[in-house]
Formats: structure tokens, sequence, C-alpha cells
């Protein structure tokens, strides 16, 4: 299995202001996904993270307003932007499991963002 | 029409009852899993199947991948099963982060 964390937990923050949010798992993996859940709607995937690469993004998220950190196999950021109230979301990171539980897919707690 | 399906959206029952879950997709798919989200918004795999049913204490998952439909199943559900319970596809070729989500089903259960 695969334990996830997340900094911060929840934030409130102003429109115009920028949030980076960590994510650290417990062992090495090759893909890191970041999620976004708006309020009452499903999850909706922003981008996949590669260590050593650019991040891939997802149709309608683009890398000015999210850019993505991978420094290595452990860790990732995202960084929301140029924040406005249509930002507030809950942001989840992922990771797919790579043992016996092959293609399991893990969550961190998520960060809970509201802007102002 | 969304590609995942679920139904009900929200669903209360008594302690003790036995809880049904649907999920039905329409696209072509390698895996499905169940997810469980709390209120806090932290997200718990629970199962992730291609076929058959499997089992994990009282939750049993099902699916039928001729009918693209699955199901969650709870027996004898309790107050701390109360969450939201997510059906989320991953579409067939494609990258394991690429699931496609439900809108998810709300339970609570009631002592």
């Amino acid at each position: 299995s695969a334990v996830i964390s997340q900094k911060p937990s929840r934030d409130i923050c102003q429109r115009g202001t920028s949030l980076t949010i960590q994510c650290q798992v417990d062992s090495q993996v090759t893909m890191m996904f970041w999620y976004r859940q708006q309020p009452g709607q499903s999850l909706t995937l922003i981008a996949t993270a590669n260590q050593g690469s650019e991040a891939t993004y997802e149709s309608g998220f683009v890398i000015d307003k999210f850019p993505i950190s991978r420094p290595n196999l452990t860790f990732s950021t995202l960084t929301v932007s140029n924040m406005s109230p249509e930002d507030s979301s809950i942001y989840l990171c992922s990771v797919e499991g790579a043992d016996d539980l092959g293609g399991t897919q893990y969550f961190g707690p998520g960060t809970r963002l509201l802007v102002l | 029409k969304n590609e995942v399906e679920q139904s009900p959206q929200n669903l209360t029952a008594q302690e003790g009852e036995f809880i049904t879950i649907n999920c039905s997709y329409s696209v072509g798919i390698s895996a499905l899993h169940w997810l469980q989200q709390h209120p806090g918004g932290g997200i718990v795999s629970l199962f992730m199947l291609s076929s058959g049913k499997k089992k994990h204490g009282r939750l049993i998952a099902t699916i039928n991948i001729q009918e693209k439909h699955s199901s969650l199943h709870i027996t004898a559900s309790h107050p701390r099963d109360s969450a939201v319970y997510i059906c989320a596809v991953l579409n067939y070729g494609g990258s394991q982060g690429n699931l496609i989500f439900g809108k998810g089903t709300k339970l609570s259960v009631k002592p």
C-alpha cells in the first residue's frame, strides 16, 4: 500500500494570490496524479506528474494556472495561481500502487481550499 | 449523458440494513474502482475490479462487464459507513490516472 500526506489540509486564501499544495508518498512511485473536486461535483483529473519530465495536463487545465513540480519519486507540488473563487475546491493527490495490489489507486487526504 | 452514472444519489438507511449502490458506465473499461470519501474530503480506495466479485469485510463489489454495470453492497450497515461512495472507471487503454468518476452516492446510516 501507499500512504500519502498532503499539506496544507485546508486554507482560506484571497483572490489573486497563489497557493502551493504538497504531496508526499511513503514509497517511490512513477506517476502522481492531481485531481480537483469542485463543490457537489465529481473528481476531475488536472494533470499527471512524472519525475524528470513536464507534467501532462488534461483539457481545460494549463501549466500557467496549475504549475506542478515533481523533483523526486516521492514528492510533488501543485500550485494554484492567481486564485479566484471558482478555484474553491478539494485538491487531491493520487498514486498508483506498484505492489501486489497493482492498479489500486491511493488518494491523499485532500486539501480543502476556499478562495474569498 | 455522463459516462458514469451512479444510483441512488442519496441514500438513508437504518443501522443493520443491507445497502446496494449501483454504477453504470457507457465506455469500454479495463477496470472499475469503488472509492469512499469521508466528510473531510479524504478518499479511500475500497475495491478495484475487472471481473466477477470481491469481498472485504462487510463490503462486496460485483461487476458485469457485458452489462456495463457494477454494484457495491454493504451488509449490516453501521453509522460509520456514512460517507460518499464513488464509482470510477478506467477507460480502456487509458493511463491509470485517467479515471472517469461518477458523481457519488451520499450514504447516511442512522443509528
